[in-house]
């Protein structure tokens, strides 16, 4: 069975500085990864996937993510944090199969200081 | 708004009592899920439908829960005899298509979900 692990519950970074968020899947073939936004009190939002191709994938409100196999890892980047992306984000991992069934990891909170 | 939508929002009952919770997913999407989220954790999967069928449900769907989608649209989750540890907010999530279609972007979107207070 799949599984994902956010190593950081809660991260403070200042307005303007970079940002990165770690994920680490454990799955026995290629994965599908995702990462999701959790607004308090909203739904989950995707703001990027990987299905295959390029491992620097692009996504939404400026975000990218890496895939890197020999890690297990796909971890959230933006160069630099405004105070509106103080959210809770979600890394999941996919089956390849019909379903999207995904596994979610714990998430990280985000903190954006002035 | 076109997005999926559920219904209530908040719900308060006491030990015991079954309640009932409402998804109605993207008109084109013919894939529903049920995910359960519970404080400081990741949403959980609890059950599966592609169209009427409920293909998958996982271990954590006691027999107190039943989900339905009778015509393929909407879906319900009732859990009946609630428990305080059924506390949590009920997500629902839509996809669409098979593999060929154009609807099938990866993707699930997400209701706002249902919080669920037992006390």
């Amino acid at each position: 069975a799949q599984s994902v692990t956010q190593p950081d519950i809660h991260i403070t970074v200042s307005e303007g500085a970079s940002l990165e968020l770690r994920c680490n899947y454990s799955y026995g073939a290629t994965p599908y990864l995702f990462w999701y936004v959790q607004s308090p009190g909203q739904g989950l939002q995707l703001l990027l996937k990987y299905f295959s191709g390029d491992t620097l994938v692009q996504g939404i409100k400026g975000f990218e993510a890496e895939f890197k196999r020999s890690q297990s890892s796909f971890n959230l980047r933006k160069p630099s944090v405004h105070w509106s992306d103080a959210a809770e984000y979600f890394c999941a991992v996919g089956t390849r199969g019909s379903n999207y069934k995904l596994t979610f990891g714990k998430g990280t909170l985000l903190t954006v200081n002035p | 708004d076109t997005g999926v939508s559920q219904d209530p929002r908040h719900k308060i009952t006491k030990r015991g009592q079954n309640v009932t919770f409402r998804c109605d997913p993207i008109s084109e999407h013919n894939r529903l899920y049920w995910y359960r989220q519970t404080l400081g954790q990741g949403p959980e999967f609890l059950t599966y439908f592609q169209n009427e069928a409920q293909l998958e449900k996982s271990r954590l769907l006691s027999d107190r829960f039943s989900a339905e989608r009778p015509k393929g649209s909407f879906s319900t989750l009732e859990i009946q005899r609630t428990e305080q540890g059924d506390s949590a907010m009920y997500l629902c999530a839509s996809s669409g298509g098979g593999r060929q279609s154009p609807l099938n972007t990866g993707e699930l979107f997400f209701g706002e979900g249902s919080r669920l207070t037992v006390l």
